[in-house]
């Protein structure tokens, strides 16, 4: 059964740059047929799709976070990863890791259980 | 880029009820629509995809239609374990957005 789990700073300050890792488990994050995403939900409000990435590192950005985000991979340790730069309490949210398919249909499927990342001084 | 609206935002029915949640995309998107269904404090879950077909262990009172930018997500007989936000989703052109989610209630 393909698991996902999301790590990293539950606190980051204003300003500073979100890291988060989603370890991928039951599964190969190098399969030809996925990509592997992010997304994030603030506090009491809707999702948000963050940026997506295949195992080559092609990646896909939400064009209003663009200019701050960054996703990697690494396929040796079955990982991907998120950065989002100069974070302000906007960017409080749960951030969740999920996987769709490389081919239509691109629905999310397989989701980590969310870590909330909480921006403040 | 393309925007996805939900309506209504909330909605408050009765066990046994048919509910209808609509999606409208702002241009075409063929059948490229998911739904996802979040409890409080859960995880989304995905409930529809490809605009009408049941992800597996999909209860069957669950259905979705539509196609180009009209969508709806429809719950039969509402049921005590449905309260949840419903959240549709377009992928397409490079893009996943969701709409801003539809609070389903029991009254």
């Amino acid at each position: 059964q393909l698991q996902l789990q999301e790590s990293g700073p539950g606190l980051v300050k204003p300003s500073e740059t979100l890291s988060l890792t989603c370890t991928v488990s039951g599964g190969s994050i190098s399969s030809s047929s996925y990509y592997w995403g992010w997304i994030r939900q603030p506090p009491g409000k809707g999702l948000e799709w963050i940026g997506s990435i295949y195992y080559s590192g092609s990646t896909y950005y939400n064009p209003s976070l663009k200019s701050r985000v960054t996703i990697s991979v690494d396929t040796s340790k079955n990982q991907f990863s998120l950065k989002l730069s100069s974070v302000t309490a906007a960017d409080t949210a749960v951030y969740y890791c999920a996987r769709h398919k490389y081919q239509l249909p691109q629905h999310f499927d397989y989701w980590g259980q969310g870590t909330l990342v909480t921006v403040s001084s | 880029d393309i925007q996805m609206t939900q309506s209504p935002s909330s909605l408050s029915a009765s066990v046994g009820d048919r509910v209808t949640i609509t999606c409208r995309a702002s241009q075409g998107i063929s059948n490229y629509l998911a739904w996802y269904q979040q409890k409080p404090g859960k995880v989304p879950k995905l409930l529809i995809y490809a605009a009408s077909t049941l992800q597996s262990g999909v209860p069957s009172r669950f259905s979705g239609s539509g196609s180009g930018t009209d969508f709806t997500l429809t719950i039969s007989s509402l049921q005590p374990e449905d309260v949840a936000t419903y959240y549709c989703q377009k992928y397409n052109s490079a893009s996943w957005t969701f709409g801003q989610g539809t609070k389903v209630e029991i009254k």
